[in-house]
């Protein structure tokens, strides 16, 4: 098992063009989040899924975003329309069951910078 | 709402000092307790956790917590600092309840010269 991957590890893209991350859990874990970290910031909370459905989704996550967890396996994570201000690091995280029992892991994420 | 404040966004040491990097707190409810720390170009890792029980939780490199309900802090320590710590921490709860989603401090960056 080689962990959370990320891909693309880093995206650079024109103000408003679309953008695709996925994230591919560790296979057995059931719980996925995607968090957004800015420089000089600790990483905040986006979206949640347990299996295929998504349970909570941050405010932060506008109209223009939207994740998705197909099967319950891999995630993507879309922004529509990007603007500057969407220039982060995109991390996501799995856990195998509840994250304070079984713990979670993290991605090496995935930095987006629009210009 | 939950909130976590980390005190020192840097703190700068020299090899085999004592350091303690601050973090309180804000909850209506109970929380569980996390430190993580983020090498560069590496991903988040967990350094070490409070859950329940002993209010002191150690890491296996020689790190340590107190949680303190009182103050409401949870402050890591350390009493000999390697050049190879030095990395971004972070400091996170999970309030009870909910979709045990980490709610994580902005960070200090540990900076260990020789």
């Amino acid at each position: 098992d080689t962990g959370v991957s990320q891909n693309p590890r880093h995206k650079i893209t024109k103000r408003g063009q679309n953008v695709t991350f996925r994230c591919d859990p560790i296979s057995e874990h059931n719980r996925l989040y995607w968090y957004r970290q800015t420089l000089g910031q600790g990483p905040e909370f986006l979206t949640y899924f347990q299996n295929e459905a998504q349970l909570e989704k941050s405010r932060l996550l506008s109209d223009r975003f939207s994740a998705e967890r197909p099967k319950g396996s891999f995630s993507t994570l879309e922004i529509q329309r990007t603007e500057q201000g969407d220039s982060a690091m995109y991390l996501c995280a799995s856990s195998a069951g509840q994250g304070t029992n079984y713990g979670y892991t993290f991605g090496s994420g995935t930095r987006l910078t629009v210009v | 709402a939950q909130s976590v404040t980390q005190l020192d966004s840097q703190v700068p040491v020299f090899e085999e000092a004592p350091v303690e990097l601050r973090c309180n707190y804000s909850s209506s409810v109970s929380v569980y307790l996390f430190w993580y720390v983020q090498y560069p170009n590496q991903g988040l890792q967990l350094l070490l956790k409070y859950l329940s029980g002993s209010t002191l939780v150690e890491s296996i490199n020689g790190f340590e917590a107190e949680f303190n309900k009182s103050q409401t802090s949870f402050h890591l320590r350390k009493p000999s600092v390697h050049i190879s710590d030095t990395a971004e921490y972070f400091c996170a709860v999970i309030p009870s309840g909910g979709y045990n989603k980490l709610i994580f401090g902005a960070g200090t960056r540990l900076a260990v010269h020789p």
